[in-house]
């Protein structure tokens, strides 16, 4: 199974928004709305930040949004604040096949 | 409040096998809802899905590693565990075990994740 296809970084300034897109196909991202983001932030463990898609764990700001489209998933972030700089990573289910992450997306805030 | 704690060797040497055993507290290991995982993160790198186990022992590997790869799971114990065979420098990597939501025959996340243990593979 392939890693799903995120965009090495993006960046944008305190306030504004940010989308980052993790593209797979019709037997991951495509098939199933199981699709998870994480925030990881420099030597410490990933936290889920999204699941089912659009789904916010409790606890998690509602600045984080998540959106599906084909086989492209988007995690959006809204009123960017300085902590949301890391680095973010998709994951999808595979079917019967188990779990596959994205790439990695460094977020950097400007 | 589930907590998930990573133990084992920091050191393993070329060829040999990497041994690590996930202890699960504040919840049962023995639950229908949920898959136990193995994820790894090599210096600088991204994550990679290692493989998976249920209660019952049925597991999901990732084709890649399969062949190297077995995980066990000790309900008494409510611990799993993951060996590697056949390790090389390429394996070094910070492991962490994790728990994924159980839907039928799919899992999905992970949604909780153990600290993560660095292991390095080295002579």
């Amino acid at each position: 199974q392939s890693a799903l296809t995120q965009p090495a970084s993006v960046s944008g300034s305190p306030g504004q928004s940010i989308t980052i897109s993790c593209t797979g196909i019709s037997s991951d991202v495509g098939g199933y709305n199981y699709v998870s983001w994480y925030q990881q932030h420099p030597g410490k463990a990933p936290k889920l930040m999204i699941y089912d898609v659009s789904n916010r764990p409790s606890g998690v700001s509602n600045r984080f949004s998540g959106s599906k489209s084909g086989n492209t998933a988007s995690l959006t972030i809204s009123g960017l604040q300085a902590e949301d700089e890391a680095d973010y990573y998709c994951s999808s289910c595979t079917g019967t096949r188990g779990v596959v992450f994205g790439g990695g997306t460094k977020l950097t805030v400007l | 409040q589930l907590q998930l704690q990573e133990s084992g060797p920091g050191l393993v040497k070329p060829s040999e096998t990497l041994s690590l055993t996930c202890t699960v507290s504040g919840g049962s290991i023995s639950t229908s809802n949920y898959y136990w995982g193995w994820i790894r993160q090599p210096p600088g790198k991204g994550l990679e899905w290692i493989g998976s186990i249920y209660y019952s022992g049925s597991t999901y590997y990732n084709p890649s590693l399969e062949s190297r790869v077995t995980i066990t799971v000790d309900t008494s114990k409510n611990q799993f565990s993951l060996k590697l065979s056949s390790v090389t420098v390429a394996d070094t990597a910070v492991y962490y075990c994790a728990r994924h939501a159980r839907r039928g025959v799919i899992i999905t996340g992970p949604f909780d994740w153990g600290q993560g243990t660095l292991v390095t593979v080295s002579s």
